[in-house]
C-alpha cells in the first residue's frame, strides 16, 4: 500500500538554527499538509499547500515556517531559528480527495 | 469560538466489551468529520470520513455515526490490537473561504484481553 515517507525520524538541532523536515507524500495525492504534536498534546494543524502554493494556514505558521515543493516528489517544512517550544513531532500527510494519509512523522527536539 | 472535545479521556475494556466513544464539536460551517486512530509515537491512521448527520460508516469492529452536534465511535467485541488512542477532527470553513482542520484530545482506550 502506499505511504507517506518521512526523514529523518529524529533530529535534534541548536535553539536557534535552521531545520528542514522532508516528506515524500504519495505519489499521485494533490493536497499536501503540515500537522505538529507537542508531546502529550492534540495534534495541530500547521498548513496546507495545494497547486504549488499554501492553501491555508493556522496562526502557528508564522514568518517562522515555510513550505517548499522543490521537485515532484518532495515537501519539505523549514523552520528558521528554532525556539525550544519547536520541539514537538511534526507529521506530514497528503490526499488525494477527503482521506488524508500521515506519515509516520518526524521528532524535532530542541536544545 | 470552534471547539472539538473527545470523552472519555480514557477508557478500559475487557476483550468482547463494546462500547462507544464520544466527539462533541461546536463549529460553524462543517466540512467533515474525521477520525483517526493513533498508536505510540506514529502518525494518525484514517479510519473514516462523515459529512451530514444521519450518515454511519462501518469497517470491521468500527461504525462512526455523525449527528448535528457530536459524533460517536462504536467500537463492537474489541480486541487488544483495538488499544490506541482515537482521535476525531472536524474540518471548518473559514471566514477567508479556506478551511482549517480541529483535532480533539483523543481518547486513549485500552482493551484487555
Amino acid at each position: 500500500e502506499p505511504e507517506v515517507t518521512q526523514t529523518p525520524s529524529h533530529q535534534v538541532t541548536q535553539m536557534g538554527q535552521e531545520v528542514i523536515l522532508r516528506c515524500v507524500p504519495i505519489s499521485n495525492h494533490l493536497y499536501f499538509y503540515w500537522y505538529r504534536q507537542i508531546l502529550g498534546q492534540k495534534v495541530e494543524f500547521l498548513v496546507s499547500f495545494y497547486n504549488n502554493e499554501i492553501s491555508e494556514k493556522s496562526e502557528i505558521f508564522d514568518d517562522q515556517f515555510s513550505v517548499e515543493r522543490p521537485d515532484g516528489s518532495n515537501f519539505t517544512l523549514k523552520i528558521r531559528s528554532t525556539k525550544l517550544e519547536d520541539s514537538a513531532m511534526y507529521f506530514c500527510a497528503s490526499s488525494g480527495g477527503s482521506k488524508a494519509f500521515f506519515g509516520q512523522g518526524t521528532r524535532l527536539t530542541v536544545v | 469560538e470552534d471547539q472539538v472535545t473527545q470523552s472519555p479521556e480514557a477508557l478500559r475494556l475487557q476483550e468482547g466489551e463494546s462500547s462507544s466513544l464520544n466527539c462533541s464539536y461546536t463549529v460553524s460551517g462543517l466540512r467533515g468529520l474525521f477520525w483517526y486512530r493513533q498508536d505510540p509515537g506514529k502518525g494518525p491512521e484514517f479510519l473514516f470520513t462523515l459529512y451530514s448527520a444521519g450518515e454511519e460508516k462501518e469497517k470491521e469492529r468500527l461504525k462512526a455515526t455523525l449527528t448535528k452536534k457530536e459524533s460517536f465511535l462504536h467500537i463492537t467485541a474489541p480486541k487488544p490490537e483495538d488499544s490506541a488512542t482515537y482521535l476525531c477532527a472536524v474540518r471548518v470553513q473559514v471566514n477567508t473561504g479556506g478551511f482549517k482542520t480541529i483535532f480533539g484530545a483523543g481518547t486513549r482506550l485500552f482493551v484487555k484481553a
